[in-house]
């Protein structure tokens, strides 16, 4: 597509509750992130994939929080026994091949009640 | 410990004034510097990036300068105009192989009409 690509753009669940988030990036590119940002922050790195691989997944802030990328293209962020604290909005990205600034897509706001 | 900070959270400026968006970073390993400007319900986007190894990139109304040994810098634009009205977000990268951001946590910018 020509941009990435988030769904939902908004969810709300309850505490306790799994939630799925997609990303679907710029064809082509190789180098995938994914970032939380609360409100009046900065976006805070959580994974980077550099094709179907976790390259880095150190700001994941617990073992609640995983992400996948089966096929170098699509990837899910999973958020397990959700907390209120994780709400936020989840920004992904793509980039051809990790270097240079990357590409946003419009986030998924995440609100858990 | 926020390594990149933004310490002003709003700026205003009349209309074809110059804007000068600060930045200042504490780690002396990021070797390479961004800006994105965010409008509401979207993604940031990018705008401008500056190399370690550079003190000055410029491109059209925007130059982002680099002070390596004041660990600053900053974004000029000129003339501003109402459409530049926008959170900006300064990002470092580190060297090596880490591909991750480290965001400040933004200035909101009105430009006056």
């Amino acid at each position: 597509g020509a941009g990435v690509s988030q769904t939902p753009s908004n969810k709300v669940t309850e505490k306790g509750k799994y939630v799925e988030l997609r990303c679907d990036p710029i064809s082509g590119h190789t180098a995938l992130y994914w970032y939380r940002q609360s409100l009046g922050q900065g976006p805070e790195f959580l994974i980077y994939f550099q094709g179907t691989g976790a390259a880095d997944d150190s700001g994941l802030p617990n073992d609640r929080f995983f992400a996948v990328r089966p096929e170098g293209s699509v990837s899910t962020l999973k958020i397990q026994r959700t907390e209120r604290g994780d709400s936020a909005v989840y920004l992904c990205a793509s980039s051809r091949d990790g270097n240079g600034g990357y590409t946003f897509g419009s986030g998924t706001r995440l609100t858990v009640v | 410990d926020q390594q990149v900070k933004q310490n002003s959270p709003s700026l205003s400026v009349q209309e074809g004034r110059i804007s000068i968006l600060n930045c200042d970073y504490t780690n002396s390993m990021f070797d390479y510097f961004l800006w994105y400007k965010k409008y509401p319900a979207e993604g940031p986007t990018f705008l401008i990036s500056i190399s370690s190894i550079k003190d000055k990139n410029e491109d059209g109304r925007f130059t982002v300068f680099l002070n390596k040994s004041a660990k600053h810098l900053s974004l000029h634009i000129v003339p501003s105009q109402p459409g530049d009205s926008a959170v900006y977000f300064c990002a470092a990268r580190g060297s090596g192989s880490a591909r991750q951001l480290t965001f400040g946590s933004g200035t909101q910018l009105t430009v006056l009409p």
